[in-house]
């Protein structure tokens, strides 16, 4: 069974742009979480999808957004980029239950 | 708030020693417990989790983890460290501030960084 996958792996924008990272969840699994990983704020919850609802949310601007399409694969859309939106982002999938099986995540630099 | 504590940033061990690595939490409710294990360049990999019963939790790779109600504790522990055990390692607690919902939403400590040397 394919594991998580994002897309792309790594990517490198510049102050203002915006940018759309991709993730495949595992097949089967309907939940879909986003975190963000930088070395000062570690790990921080950004949103989960469920059959295509957004259902929590963390404590993000509302330039972070996301969504979830009918077959579970996930997007999520910064705009209006910062220096401090660099990080590591990293989707997870579930079936349901606590146990999340993250992709190896997308390598977001702001120049 | 809910929240969760690794007071160490980084342990070091000799290979074929027993590993601790500490975690402490604070929640509402009843706390559902996680450790997660991220090896270098990759993402976090699930290795156990607590939600009720026994309080000393097995999971892969040999690890364990002890569940102390009254310390607040859930140290992640291994009888006999492997050099490649090495990896950053994250406790982690369930959002539980609301009822359905939040099995995608944990609240992780800042990582402790294991280092077993030869």
């Amino acid at each position: 069974k394919a594991g998580v996958t994002q897309t792309p792996r790594y990517l490198i924008k510049t102050r203002g742009q915006q940018v759309t990272l991709s993730c495949s969840p595992i097949s089967g699994h309907r939940s879909v979480s986003w975190y963000q990983q930088t070395p000062g704020q570690g790990l921080q919850f950004l949103f989960e999808y469920f059959s295509e609802t957004q259902r929590n949310k963390g404590n993000f601007p509302g330039r972070f957004s996301g969504r979830q399409f009918s077959n579970s694969r996930s997007e999520m859309n910064v705009s209006t980029l910062e220096l401090g939106d660099s990080a590591l982002y990293l989707c997870a999938s579930s079936l349901g239950d606590e146990k999340l099986f993250f992709g190896s995540g997308t390598q977001l630099s702001v120049l | 708030a809910q929240s969760v504590a690794q007071p160490e940033d980084q342990v070091n061990v000799a290979e074929g020693n027993p590993l601790t690595v500490k975690c402490t939490y604070s929640v509402s409710g009843n706390p559902y417990l996680f450790w997660y294990v991220q090896y270098p360049n990759r993402g976090l990999q699930f290795l156990l989790k607590y939600i009720t019963g026994d309080n000393l939790v097995k999971g892969s790779y040999g690890f364990e983890a002890e569940f102390n109600k009254s310390q607040t504790s859930f140290h992640l522990k291994k009888p006999s460290a492997l050099v490649s055990d090495s990896a950053l390692y994250f406790c982690a607690v369930r959002d539980n501030s609301r009822w359905s919902g939040n099995t995608g939403k944990l609240i992780f400590g800042q990582g402790t960084t294991l280092q077993v040397k030869p």
